[in-house]
């Protein structure tokens, strides 16, 4: 069974820049997360989708952070224009439901100068 | 909103030696879940606790869901190598529905 994938792996921009990261989820997997983990500190929830629509933005920075799951499988995460502060990995994690366990991709680390 | 600390932040011991790490959560819990990360990998799923009282084993690895569904703990039984990484554990809110993350235990293992 193939794992979540998520791309690019590696991005470097400057302040002001925007940037999009992938991901795509298990098959099969309604619920897909997207998590900001800065060095040191445990993955930070950004958004939660239940197959298209959004379960928990409570923590998306709505002002320059965006998200999307059209089709509710792929899901797209914006960032217009970055922060310093924004340097992270940025995690995708799928599971089959609500409460189960969550599979995450291998993240995309982002480092913004 | 809901908190969830780990406690220690980081370990250090000798190989062969047991290795425990806490979690408390400042709201009761539907469930909780424990992942490790290797350095410079991604987080992996461990285990499910769902029970109050509960406890579940994976060869080495010993988890406990406390009896008010407040507080975790996993304990290694004789460490190895292979067993570095971080240790976080993620507490389900019962009202919220999402899951909020600790911020880990990094355990190392001297040969």
């Amino acid at each position: 069974e193939a794992g979540v994938a998520q791309s690019p792996r590696y991005k470097i921009i400057e302040k002001r820049q925007s940037v999009a990261f992938w991901c795509n989820p298990i098959s099969g997997h309604a619920t897909l997360y997207w998590y900001q983990q800065i060095l040191g500190q445990g993955p930070k929830l950004l958004i939660q989708f239940q197959n298209n629509g959004v379960v928990d933005d409570s923590q998306l920075p709505k002002d320059r952070f965006s998200a999307e799951r059209l089709k509710g499988v792929d899901s797209t995460l914006k960032i217009q224009p970055a922060k310093l502060e924004d340097s992270a990995v940025y995690l995708c994690a799928s599971s089959s439901g609500l409460a189960g366990a969550q599979y995450f991709g291998p993240g995309t680390r982002l480092t913004v100068t | 909103g809901q908190q969830v600390m780990q406690i220690p932040q980081y370990q250090h011991v000798q190989e062969g030696e047991d290795f425990t790490t806490y979690c408390n959560s400042s709201t009761t819990l539907s469930n909780i879940q424990w992942y490790k990360q290797r350095p410079g990998g991604h987080p992996v799923f461990l285990i499910q606790l769902v029970k109050s009282g509960e406890v579940k084993k994976q060869k080495r690895l010993t988890f406990q869901f406390g009896e008010a569904k407040k507080n975790s703990s996993l304990h290694i039984t004789a460490t190895q190598t292979t067993d570095v990484g971080t240790y976080f554990c993620a507490g389900r809110s019962t009202n919220a529905g999402k899951s909020t993350f600790g911020d880990g235990t990094t355990l190392t293992v001297k040969p």
